[in-house]
């Protein structure tokens, strides 16, 4: 079956402009993640839905990153007035259910600010 | 950080040879995964381990667990030029209110010359 996808690819912009990173999830997969892998800081969390519970927003690093599920299913990952330290390859992944062990990842979208 | 840390950082060796990766990390845990990577994208699951084992084999993959020294490795035999890639371990907490966010190590650079 189809796995997660991500789009764009990849995404230029300049610095100060907003841009959204979308993620389709597996059919079915009530857990969805958001990571994000930078040069300098490596592979961390941004945010997880689980259902219908309010997502854990523990990782975003500013109040210029928010994300939302709409009906259970696509994720939208928001960066507003992106500033260049946000270019990293941003990952979306999905899992069965709560506390189901293993993840599932999208091929991830490749930011760069200038 | 919660980030784990793994060494080698980089790792070359040749066809046919064994390659030993370690993972450490900092927080209690009730599983550990081992993760690859291929040219900077999406992440592929390889094996998982429960703080309550101490080994795990699948296929040419063996993994071993020490919640003592908050420590793991993974051991791939008779590597092969495809194993090209980079590996990461990834945690996770769920107790205590914690989500199952993955938390990852800083990843082995593994190149398998033919």
């Amino acid at each position: 079956g189809a796995g997660v996808s991500q789009s764009p690819s990849n995404k230029v912009t300049e610095k100060g402009k907003d841009v959204e990173l979308r993620c389709d999830p597996i059919s079915g997969h009530t857990a969805l993640y958001w990571y994000r892998q930078s040069l300098g800081q490596g592979l961390e969390f941004l945010i997880y839905f689980q259902g219908n519970s309010a997502p854990d927003k523990s990782g975003l690093p500013s109040d210029r990153f928010s994300a939302e599920r709409t009906g259970g299913s696509v994720s939208t990952l928001t960066i507003q007035r992106t500033q260049q330290e946000d270019s990293a390859v941003y990952l979306c992944a999905s899992s069965p259910r709560d506390w189901y062990n293993e993840q599932f990842f999208g091929p991830g979208t490749r930011l760069t600010v200038l | 950080s919660q980030q784990g840390e793994e060494d080698p950082q980089a790792l070359s060796i040749q066809e046919g040879e064994n390659a030993t990766m370690n993972c450490s990390y900092k927080t209690s845990i009730n599983n550990l995964q081992w993760y690859r990577q291929n040219s900077g994208r999406g992440l592929v699951h390889l094996i998982l381990i429960r703080s309550n084992e101490r080994e795990k084999h699948s296929g040419r993959l063996r993994v071993t667990l020490d919640t003592s020294k908050k420590s793991s490795s993974l051991l791939i035999t008779a590597s092969r030029a495809a194993d090209t890639a980079s590996y990461f371990c990834a945690t996770t907490w769920v107790y205590g209110g914690a989500t199952n966010k993955l938390i990852f190590g800083t990843g082995t650079l593994l190149a398998v010359q033919p």
